[in-house]
C-alpha cells in the first residue's frame, strides 16, 4: 500500500520568500504524485502532477515540484511567495494497480506574512 | 467546462434527521469519489464508484451512511439518522478513465448537525 507524509502541518513565510513544502511517499511500485491546494471554504484544486515523465514538474501559480526517487520525495516549491498563496496544501499518491485511488497526506497550512 | 457540482453547499439539520448530499461529476468521467474532511481526521475517502458501481466502501463509517450512483451523471450520499459527529465538509470528486488518475473536486457541502 502507498502512503504520504507531509512534514510540518504549518509553514509560515514572508511575502517574497521561498516556499518549500515537504512531501515524502512510500510505494512498492512506481507512483503518480500530486499536489493539491485548498483555499478557505473551497474544494481541492490540482496544482501539479508527476506521471513518470520529467522529474521536475511545473504547475499553476508559479509552483513546481521535483520527484526524487532516491529520497522518495516530492517537495513543492515556489521562488517568491505571494499573499494569495496562503492556503492548505495536500500531497497525494496513486499507483497504476488496484483501485488506483489517491492517498492524501495530512496537509500543510501555508501562512504568508506581509 | 463545468466542474464537479455539489448541492447543497451548506446544510444545517437536527440530530436524527435524514440528510442527502448530491453530486454531479464532470461529464465523461467514469469514477466518482466521496470524501469527508474534518479538523480531527483530515481528508477521508468514504466510497469510490467506477462506472456507477461501488468498488470500495470500506471508508463508510457505519450503516447510517449510504451512497448511490444511479447513472453516470449523478450520485447521492445519504446519512440516516444524522448525528452531531457527522458534522464535516463532504467532497465529491471525479476522475477520467485515462491519464495519471488525478481527481477533480467539487466545492463541498458543509454539513452541521445540531
Amino acid at each position: 500500500a502507498q502512503s504520504v507524509t507531509q512534514l510540518g502541518s504549518h509553514v509560515s513565510v514572508s511575502e517574497g520568500a521561498l516556499v518549500l513544502l515537504r512531501c515524502n511517499y512510500s510505494s512498492s511500485v512506481p507512483p503518480y504524485l500530486f499536489w493539491y491546494v485548498q483555499y478557505p471554504n473551497q474544494g481541492l484544486q490540482l496544482l501539479l502532477k508527476y506521471t513518470s515523465a520529467a522529474t521536475l514538474v511545473k504547475g499553476i501559480n508559479g509552483f513546481e515540484a521535483e520527484f526524487k526517487k532516491s529520497e522518495t520525495s516530492f517537495h513543492l516549491t515556489k521562488p517568491s511567495a505571494h499573499m494569495s498563496d496562503a492556503a492548505e496544501y495536500f500531497c497525494a499518491v496513486s499507483v497504476n494497480t488496484g483501485r488506483r485511488a489517491l492517498t492524501f497526506g495530512s496537509g500543510t497550512r501555508l501562512q504568508v506574512q506581509p | 467546462d463545468a466542474g464537479v457540482i455539489q448541492s447543497p453547499r451548506h446544510e444545517v439539520t437536527e440530530m436524527g434527521q435524514e440528510v442527502t448530499l448530491r453530486c454531479k461529476p464532470i461529464s465523461g468521467h467514469n469514477s466518482l469519489f466521496w470524501y469527508r474532511q474534518t479538523m480531527m481526521r483530515g481528508l477521508e475517502l468514504l466510497i469510490y464508484f467506477n462506472n456507477n458501481v461501488p468498488i470500495d466502501d470500506s471508508g463508510m463509517p457505519e450503516d447510517r451512511f449510504s451512497a448511490k450512483m444511479p447513472n453516470a451523471s449523478f450520485s447521492t450520499l445519504k446519512i440516516q439518522p444524522s448525528e452531531p459527529r457527522d458534522s464535516a465538509v463532504y467532497f465529491c470528486a471525479s476522475r477520467g478513465a485515462g491519464g495519471a488518475y488525478e481527481q477533480y473536486f467539487g466545492p463541498g457541502t458543509r454539513l452541521t448537525v445540531t
